[in-house]
């Protein structure tokens, strides 16, 4: 039972290379998102999709795009790596928004150094 | 101010001790509200939801006060195991749409 996947893992980017965070989850669920987590400033979302076929902003989307590929698959792309994008960042999925009753579920996390 | 403010410890407490956590949040019109576990390098999981007129799993109680809009996290009889991060986290709608606003978490570390 996999639940939420997402990779790679650990990734050291340059400043100014590109990479796509992947995700899916295999719990049939309608809504993903995406966070990052710093030190000292909680995880915040980066975008959300709420459904298949919508994506939209959340607190911080500046520097990122995403695509909801499928009702699975929720990918993270970052065009320009900076150093202010060293992170580690979350995929997350409930089965719809996430009032009391819509568990989240998160993947493991990705850790992302930009040198 | 952040939008949900947790003191970020540590708190060291002995196994065996009761250790109580606080968290407010800002928005008195949050829906629903949260206490999540993360354990070093790993992913928040949900420890348990917190209803107005409180609830208990086991060793762990959830306290919500809507007026005063904050929410308590009490562990009795602490295990080696409880420790880790505890984050408060609040449902909030934002234009439409519902999405979790996490404190920074609370540390806890249980010795021996």
């Amino acid at each position: 039972n996999a639940g939420v996947t997402q990779t790679p893992k650990f990734q050291v980017l340059k400043t100014g290379q590109s990479m796509t965070l992947q995700c899916a989850q295999d719990m049939n669920h309608n809504s993903m998102y995406w966070y990052r987590q710093d030190p000292g400033m909680g995880l915040r979302l980066i975008y959300y999709s709420a459904s298949e076929g919508t994506t939209d902003k959340g607190e911080v989307p500046n520097g990122y795009n995403v695509s909801r590929l499928n009702k699975r698959e929720f990918s993270l792309r970052l065009e320009s790596a900076a150093p202010s994008q060293t992170s580690v960042y979350f995929c997350a999925s409930t089965l719809r928004g996430t009032s009391s009753g819509n568990t989240i579920y998160f993947g493991e996390g990705s850790w992302l150094t930009v040198v | 101010r952040k939008e949900v403010e947790q003191d970020p410890g540590p708190f060291n407490v002995p196994e065996g001790a009761t250790v109580a956590f606080n968290c407010t949040y800002s928005n008195s019109a949050s829906q629903s509200f949260f206490w999540y576990r993360q354990d070093c390098r790993k992913e928040p999981k949900l420890l348990m939801s917190v209803y107005s007129s409180g609830n208990e799993d086991g060793r762990f109680t959830a306290q919500l006060n809507r007026a005063s809009q904050y929410i308590s996290l009490l562990i009795r009889d602490s295990k080696l195991s409880d420790s880790a991060t505890y984050l408060c986290v609040v449902n909030n709608r934002d234009t439409g749409f519902q999405k979790l606003v996490f404190g920074t978490g609370t540390r806890l570390l249980v010795s021996p």
